[in-house]
């Protein structure tokens, strides 16, 4: 589904580096989100985001941060990464009904 | 916390047979539960929901099933094909914001 994408694709960095992954749509969607998946334990929620004006900390928040430059375009950042911090990481959008989530293509982080 | 568990976390059947993946969540105001499959090395995609209004829903050889009383829901697969191999995850919400996965469970298919 083109109309989530992400960048990078895949990306390895050293502990204590920021790093920022990049998600943009073309869905239209006000809502966005940024999960984290690793292996066993399913997709957690990072941040989400209503609209532009609007951001949310998700359950696994700290050691991340986010910015919503526009309607279309939500990005993740590590400040200072970390070993545990490699995963996984997904952005998504929905409709107002905040049902169907369209998830992106994922972001493959290591952090050695 | 809100909780969403996953049984089980590895499935393998036959093909031909059939495969049921259970969730239980604890969240008792959660009204949407969705399923979703992830191909190896590909994103989650949406393959089937239900509302808390109805007791189950079918699509073809998927379908879903939910007891609000017990607090758990179910995703039943029959004649299962090669392509049912994925790793399929559960998930509640009650709002756009309270949406929580479960585990994943890896559903093999063995010909």
């Amino acid at each position: 589904d083109a109309d989530v994408t992400q960048t990078p694709r895949n990306r390895i960095t050293k502990t204590g580096k920021r790093i920022m992954l990049e998600c943009s749509q073309t869905k239209g969607h006000d809502r966005m989100y940024w999960y984290r998946q690793d292996p066993g334990l399913g997709l957690r929620l990072i941040y989400y985001s209503f609209d532009v004006k609007d951001i949310n900390k998700g359950e696994i928040s700290d050691g991340y941060s986010v910015s919503r430059q526009a309607q279309a375009k939500f990005s993740l950042s590590l400040e200072s990464a970390i070993p545990n911090q490699t995963a996984l990481y997904f952005c998504a959008t929905s409709d107002p009904t905040g049902s169907e989530q369209y998830f992106g293509p994922g972001t493959r982080l290591t952090v050695t | 916390g809100e909780n969403v568990e996953q049984h089980p976390s590895t499935l393998s059947v036959q093909e031909g047979d059939s495969a049921v993946i259970k969730c239980t969540y604890s969240d008792s105001a959660s009204n949407y539960f969705p399923w979703y499959k992830q191909e190896l090395g590909k994103r989650p995609q949406l393959i089937i929901d239900i509302r808390s209004n109805v007791g189950e829903k079918k699509d073809q050889r998927i379908a879903v099933t939910l007891n609000k009383t017990a607090k758990h829901f179910s995703l039943h697969i029959t004649e299962t094909q090669p392509e049912d191999s994925a790793v399929y995850f559960c998930a509640a919400s009650w709002s756009a914001s309270k949406i929580i996965f479960g585990s994943g469970t890896r559903l093999s298919i063995r010909p």
